[in-house]
């Protein structure tokens, strides 16, 4: 199975750009990798998935390189509502599988 | 609206107990999945199941049953078995059982046992 490493947490200040790297060196061919934020005593929310190269959506970007042992979740311009904790998610990409391996997540603090 | 409903969203039990955790949805997703998450960490996979009448162990099953018994309704039961029940539990489904379908997660029931 393929195991996730993020950072435990990073700081960032209002109306900056974040960056949160997730690496997932054992990756197989099939997996792809989908980003959660999730509140406190909320559910997870879905915010991006990738398979490989660059995804854009109207909330954030996924980078992923090449060789797709690590993606980059990138929050433009964030808000104190993006604080929250971030979960790299990597899974098979078909029906028979395999479990799902949530990483440990990276709580991410918005400073005024 | 569709979603995933799970009730109650607090439970209060005594030790020795087994408690049933229930979980809906209406998005007609074939996978279903019952997640926990102990405080300050992540989530970690209970069961799962990707069509009626079929559900598989994940990496924490024991002390834990569950049944599919309708595509819409995936309860987890807690049984006296389980050595530290006292967790947030979280639902989830996706269309289909496969890493490139998003999982919509439940609100979450926040389960203590005494």
């Amino acid at each position: 199975l393929a195991k996730t490493t993020q950072p435990i947490s990073m700081d960032s200040y209002e109306g900056q750009e974040v960056n949160i790297t997730c690496s997932h060196n054992n990756i197989a061919t099939n997996d792809y990798i989908t980003w959660y934020q999730q509140f406190p005593s909320q559910g997870p929310r879905f915010i991006i998935q990738g398979y490989k190269t660059k995804v854009t959506n109207e909330v954030a970007s996924l980078f992923i390189p090449a060789d797709r042992k690590s993606s980059t979740l990138s929050l433009p311009r964030v808000s104190l509502s993006d604080t929250a904790v971030y979960y790299c998610l990597v899974g098979v990409g078909d029906n028979y599988g395999q479990n799902f391996v949530f990483g440990p997540g990276t709580r991410l603090s918005v400073l005024p | 609206d569709g979603g995933i409903t799970q009730s109650p969203k607090y439970l209060f039990r005594k030790e020795g107990q087994n408690v049933t955790l229930s979980c809906e949805q209406n998005l007609n997703h074939d996978a279903m999945y019952w997640y926990r998450q102990d405080p300050g960490q992540g989530l970690r996979l209970i069961y799962y199941s990707q069509i009626v009448n079929d559900f598989q162990k994940g990496d924490i099953a024991e002390g834990y049953s569950v049944s599919r018994e309708k595509k819409e309704s995936f309860p987890l039961t807690v049984t006296s078995a389980q050595k530290n029940p006292t967790a947030f539990y979280l639902c989830a489904s996706s269309r289909l059982l496969a890493g490139s379908y998003e999982q919509y997660f439940g609100p979450g029931t926040r389960l203590t046992v005494t």
